[in-house]
């Protein structure tokens, strides 16, 4: 079964500064996907960004960037120029790809990131 | 536009209580799920729908019961819950199994 760790239950970074944020994976499978999802204090899950597992070029959406390492399976989060409104619980998720399948996303535990100013 | 909207925000409710959480996106998204989420811990699966048709049910006890009238909406319907069942309620949408779920805001349900 496929599993997802977080390895730092907490982290903090300065306003206007560079945050890295730890996910490792283990899975048997060559095609997945991996996701990374905020969830601050208002509840709602907010899709960060998304990572297919066949492509070698490391997923960007504004400031917030991965590091993709497949042979390692380590998919870390970098948020840059950090505003207090990135303070959240931060998941990263696993997801197969089978053909037509139903693959359920796996969760890590979470990050909680406080953002001082 | 990536909206899942989920009523109503909060609800309480005692044990011997029958309510429903309504779940609708208009994305035309074909895959819909509810989970589960207690505090400080991620969310857990607890059925998914694809295509109108339940096609994951995680073991879920009985007193949960979701119902998916058509492509756009979900519901859960609540009856005889417990104390522990107190948590978050999410759904999520995607435009089927395959894909990126987008998750709506919760139903913070609280047990008496």
């Amino acid at each position: 079964a496929q599993t997802v760790t977080q390895s730092q239950p907490e982290m903090s970074v300065q306003e206007a500064e560079t945050v890295t944020l730890s996910c490792t994976y283990d899975t048997s499978e060559s095609d997945y996907y991996l996701f990374w999802y905020k969830q601050p204090p208002s509840r709602q899950m907010i899709l960060v960004i998304r990572q297919e597992a066949y492509k070698q070029q490391n997923a960007t959406e504004n400031r917030f960037s991965v590091n993709f390492q497949k042979a390692a399976k380590s998919f870390s989060l970098k948020i840059s120029d950090s505003q207090l409104g990135d303070a959240a619980m931060y998941f990263c998720a696993y997801r197969g790809s089978t053909q037509g399948g139903s693959e359920k996303l796996v969760f890590g535990k979470g990050t909680k990131l406080t953002v001082n100013p | 536009d990536t909206e899942v909207t989920q009523t109503p925000k909060h609800l309480v409710m005692g044990m011997t209580n029958k309510k429903s959480l309504k779940c609708e996106q208009h994305m035309g998204h074909r895959a819909m799920y509810w989970y589960k989420q207690k505090a400080k811990k991620p969310p857990e699966l607890m059925f998914v729908y694809s295509y109108e048709k339940l096609s994951i049910n995680e073991s879920v006890p009985s007193r949960f019961s979701p119902e998916c009238p058509n492509s756009s909406l979900l519901n859960l319907h609540l009856h005889a819950l417990q104390p522990e069942d107190s948590a978050l309620y999410l759904c999520a949408s995607s435009q089927d199994e395959r894909y990126t779920q987008y998750f709506g805001p919760g139903t913070r349900l609280t047990v008496l």
